[in-house]
């Protein structure tokens, strides 16, 4: 049972667009993290959000952690090619046992 | 700043054998992990130090053991590999009680 659902799986996009990421849970979480992963490497963490409703900005991305610290999305405005990779959500209540969801493959088309 | 690292890259092991994966960190981290990521499963916990000395089981830590050789080094060990543990093995850190974790490249194993 996977304690992170994510969707969509698979999204392929033309540049320019705009897209949304979810990530759910029926559990109650203190954080929740957003990760990108290129082939071959490891994951990069993009944002932590710790409060319920919570909305953070790094340039075109925008995080935002539900209200009832279930869920968050992630959008990404007017997507470029350099945006192309795995999208993973994390989440943990202390600090110590980190869950992650199944991921979001993204791919930006030129 | 190396960050974390980890080695091997890759291996190709034989049913029955077994290995050490390396990982080392520079940043003084107090938190170390380890995971293995599958396609479609995300990266799943195997087991975590949350200081030197101490080492505590995740999500699936059925065929490994580790060691949390001072505050740099965690190593996890496959005594008997199985097909069933082929799989890509990310080490990460983290200061203590940080919701911020910094992997490593991983070592892409492969069990025949």
């Amino acid at each position: 049972t996977q304690l992170l659902e994510q969707s969509p799986q698979f999204l392929s996009i033309q540049e320019g667009e705009n897209l949304t990421v979810y990530c759910n849970s029926s559990s109650v979480f203190s954080s929740l993290q957003w990760y990108r992963q290129e082939p071959g490497e490891g994951p990069v963490l993009l944002v932590t959000v710790v409060t319920g409703g919570e909305v953070k900005k790094l340039k075109r991305l925008t995080f935002q952690f539900g209200d009832a610290r279930k869920d968050s999305s992630l959008h990404i405005t007017a997507a470029q090619p350099g945006d192309t990779g795995l999208y993973l959500c994390a989440a943990s209540n202390t600090g110590n046992q980190f869950y992650f969801g199944t991921g979001t493959s993204l791919t930006v088309i030129p | 700043n190396a960050g974390v690292t980890q080695t091997p890259k890759f291996q190709v092991l034989k049913t029955g054998q077994s290995m050490t994966l390396q990982c080392a960190q520079d940043m003084n981290h107090n938190s170390m992990y380890w995971y293995r990521q599958d396609p479609g499963m995300g990266l799943r916990l195997i087991y975590y130090s949350a200081s030197e000395g101490t080492t505590d089981k995740g999500e699936v830590p059925n065929g490994y053991n580790v060691s949390r050789l001072n505050k740099r080094e965690f190593s996890l060990r496959l005594e008997s590999a199985a097909p069933s543990q082929t799989s890509v093995y990310f080490c990460a850190s983290s200061t203590e009680h940080s919701y911020e974790q910094y992997f490593g490249p991983g070592t892409r194993l492969t069990v025949t």
